[in-house]
């Protein structure tokens, strides 16, 4: 089964605090994404990687940076949290199918943070 | 995304009833997948289309993607309670390695 872990289900921070955000997968995927969710808006992209060392900006990439060591982990990172930033965050990972396409996306159960 | 819309936005369906989902494009789809989710947690996949007029059944779930590949709905027969959660749609339209998502429907099953 594949398996992609958040560390934390629940996080509370503070306006200001720096936030880090990890995700573990354990099929090898070459790609990971990290997702916010809002009510009424969906799943919105904010960023991708394909490769260790590589990312890509997604959808809504201000106020976020990632960082990918090692294949198994990407990591999110809040440099300043801010109140707007209180939402549902859930990492992805995929391999490519056989045409060269996307994949299906593997979910971790999400992190909900909430910033007071 | 608005590239991809979903309706309705939520349902509320009395268990035993048959209810349908869509999730439309104005672009080609080159590949649709459905996934459920159950409030506070992960996505599921459920099921994965990719050629015109296809159709897969998982269960009482039937999805199907047109034959222009503009649109795909989702059919559950029969509800039942665990049926209930958040159904999202992700289609690949050749963005690279990216799926755009809809916005979800929010499926309520009344015992």
């Amino acid at each position: 089964d594949v398996k992609v872990t958040q560390s934390s289900r629940y996080l509370v921070k503070r306006t200001g605090e720096k936030v880090f955000l990890e995700c573990v997968q354990d099929m090898d995927h070459e790609n990971m994404f990290w997702y916010r969710q809002d009510p009424g808006l969906g799943l919105r992209l904010i960023y991708f990687s394909y490769d260790v060392k590589m990312k890509e900006k997604g959808d809504i990439p201000e106020g976020y940076s990632v960082s990918r060591e090692k294949k198994e982990r990407f990591s999110l990172i809040l440099e300043s949290a801010s109140t707007n930033q209180t939402s549902m965050y859930l990492c992805a990972s995929s391999s490519f199918d056989l045409a060269g396409g996307p994949g299906e996306q593997y979910f971790g159960p999400g992190t909900r943070l909430t910033v007071t | 995304s608005q590239e991809l819309e979903q309706s309705p936005q939520s349902l509320i369906v009395q268990e035993g009833k048959n209810l349908t989902i869509n999730c439309t494009s104005s672009k080609t789809l080159y590949g649709l997948y459905w996934y459920k989710q159950k409030y506070g947690e992960g996505l599921i996949f459920l099921m994965m289309l990719q050629k015109g007029g296809e159709e897969k059944s998982h269960e009482k779930i039937t999805a199907k993607l047109d034959e222009k590949k503009q649109q795909s709905s989702l059919h559950i027969t029969a509800s039942q309670p665990s049926h209930a959660g958040i159904y999202l749609c992700g289609a690949d339209m050749e963005y690279g390695n990216k799926l755009v998502f809809g916005a979800g429907t929010i499926l309520r099953v009344k015992s």
